[in-house]
């Protein structure tokens, strides 16, 4: 069974960073594009960040270039997703969803970490 | 960037009725890389359907879609209540991109 599962989220000042973890099982991690989708509370879903499976390729959202960061550790079946220069905007319930087809749709999703950037 | 309108916003709907929504996109879309994908409150979204018409596994034959070009339409047979819920559409596009629709939220009428 495909199981995803996110960590890391929380409440954070603006300006301040976090990493958030998605643990991956139930499939080949490393032959897996997998993505970032965020989804701010009551709206919609917003494309952050995907990297492919080898971790060679990586692509952002242009609300987040240069702020966030993507990476993937194999060995764990484990994605990651740097957070800096966090902003009230990046409040939002973080998905990490697996690529059916690199980033053309997503098949499988975690239930989401909330990250909420507040003073 | 391609950006992608959902209509209506809202569908009000008895169970056992006929549900259509649409997705329209402001470019030209492959029909392989249109998507959409279901959410209830407080869950994550789910895969319905990929490729315009290609159902997602274990997704009932009751959700069908179609469409090509900027014109893409989901369908649900018949409403259960299980049915009621905010549908995305979603596009993949060069550069990379990938966007989402704003939903459309499908309520007990």
């Amino acid at each position: 069974e495909v199981q995803l599962l996110e960590s890391g989220g929380g409440l954070v000042q603006p300006g301040e960073s976090l990493r958030l973890s998605c643990a991956a099982s139930g499939f080949t991690f490393s032959i897996y594009a997998m993505s970032w989708v965020r989804q701010a509370p009551g709206k919609g879903l917003e494309w952050v960040s995907g990297i492919s499976g080898s971790g060679s390729n990586t692509h952002y959202a242009d609300s987040v270039k240069g702020r966030f960061t993507i990476s993937r550790d194999n060995s764990k079946n484990t994605l990651f997703l740097q957070v800096n220069s966090l902003r009230a905007e990046d409040t939002a319930v973080y998905y990490c969803a697996r690529g059916q087809q690199w980033l053309v749709s997503f098949d499988y999703w975690g239930q989401g970490t909330l990250v909420t950037v507040s003073s | 960037e391609i950006v992608l309108t959902q209509s209506p916003g809202t569908l009000s709907l008895s169970p056992g009725e006929r549900a259509t929504l649409s997705c329209r996109a402001s470019q030209s879309v492959s029909s392989s890389y249109l998507a959409w994908y279901q959410q209830k409150p407080g869950q994550a979204p789910r895969l319905l359907i990929y490729g315009a018409s290609n159902r997602a596994t274990g997704i009932p034959d009751k959700f069908s879609g179609s469409g090509s070009g900027t014109d893409f339409t989901l369908t649900i047979s018949r409403l259960e209540p299980e049915d009621f819920a905010v549908y995305y559409c979603q596009q993949y596009g060069s550069s990379p991109e990938v966007t989402f629709g704003p939903g459309t939220k499908v309520d007990i009428k």
